[in-house]
C-alpha cells in the first residue's frame, strides 16, 4: 500500500499571502488529521476530517482551515501568513476502529 | 488540560548501549498511548499500547505501559547509529467527540547513538 502522501513538500511564502497544502491518505483510510510542527512547540493538533466533516479542531486561529474530498483527500489552508506560521505541516491517516495514526512526509513552510 | 511529558528530552551513548525513554501522562479518560520515531521528516510508528503490563517488542525495541503510575518506557537494546533520531510518544484519550483524530504529543526525546 502507499504510503500518506503530502505536496507540496516545500513551500516559501511572504507575510500576508495564503496557502493551501494538499494530503493524500493511505487508501481506505477516511480518517485525516493535521498537525503542526514547531521546535518550540513540538507537534500540535490542527484538525481532523473524517468522511468530509471536521469532527475535532485544536486551537489554533480560523486562519487554519481545512476540508476534505470525497476520495478522502485533504486540503488545508492557512491565510493572512504570520512569520509564526514557519513549520513543518504534517498530516496523519488512519483507519476505521484504530488509534493508529501513519504520517505523511509533511510540507515545511517558511513565511518571509 | 492534557498533557504528556518526555525525559530525557536529549541522550547521548554509544552504539551497544541499551537505552530507556520515559513517557508520563495526564490524559482524562485514557485510550492508548503511541510511539513513534522521526528521523528526517515523517514520524514513523512505533507502537500503540492500551494495556497495562503487557510488553509489545519489534526486533531490539520494546515498550510498556503502566496505567496505574501513568506513565510508559521505550526501551531500546544494543543501540546502533541508525537509532539516532527524535522520539515522541503521544497520548489519545477517550472523550466522544472531543478526541477524534487527536493525539497529544510529548516534546520527543533526542537520541543520538556514536559510533
Amino acid at each position: 500500500k502507499a504510503g500518506v502522501t503530502q505536496t507540496p513538500r516545500y513551500l516559501i511564502k511572504t507575510r500576508g499571502q495564503q496557502v493551501t497544502l494538499s494530503c493524500s491518505p493511505i487508501s481506505g483510510h477516511r480518517s485525516v488529521s493535521w498537525y503542526q510542527q514547531t521546535p518550540g512547540q513540538g507537534l500540535q493538533f490542527l484538525f481532523e476530517y473524517f468522511s468530509e466533516t471536521q469532527r475535532n479542531k485544536g486551537n489554533f486561529p480560523g486562519r487554519f482551515s481545512g476540508r476534505q474530498f470525497s476520495n478522502s483527500r485533504s486540503e488545508m489552508n492557512v491565510s493572512t501568513l504570520e512569520l509564526g506560521d514557519s513549520a513543518l505541516y504534517l498530516c496523519a491517516s488512519s483507519g476505521l476502529a484504530t488509534d493508529t495514526q501513519y504520517f505523511g512526509p509533511g510540507t515545511r513552510l517558511t513565511v518571509l | 488540560e492534557d498533557k504528556v511529558v518526555q525525559s530525557p528530552l536529549s541522550l547521548v551513548v554509544h552504539e551497544g548501549d541499551t537505552v530507556t525513554l520515559n513517557c508520563s501522562y495526564e490524559v482524562t479518560n485514557f485510550r492508548s498511548l503511541l510511539w513513534y520515531k522521526q528521523e528526517k521528516k515523517a514520524p514513523t510508528f512505533l507502537f500503540m499500547l492500551t494495556s497495562s503490563g503487557i510488553e509489545k517488542k519489534s526486533g531490539r525495541l520494546s515498550s510498556i505501559l503502566d496505567k496505574k503510575e501513568l506513565f510508559s518506557i521505550l526501551n531500546i537494546t544494543a543501540t546502533q547509529t541508525g537509532d539516532s533520531a527524535i522520539y515522541l510518544c503521544a497520548g489519545r484519550l477517550n472523550a466522544g467527540g472531543t478526541s477524534y483524530g487527536k493525539l497529544t504529543f510529548g516534546q520527543g526525546t533526542i537520541l543520538t547513538v556514536h559510533p
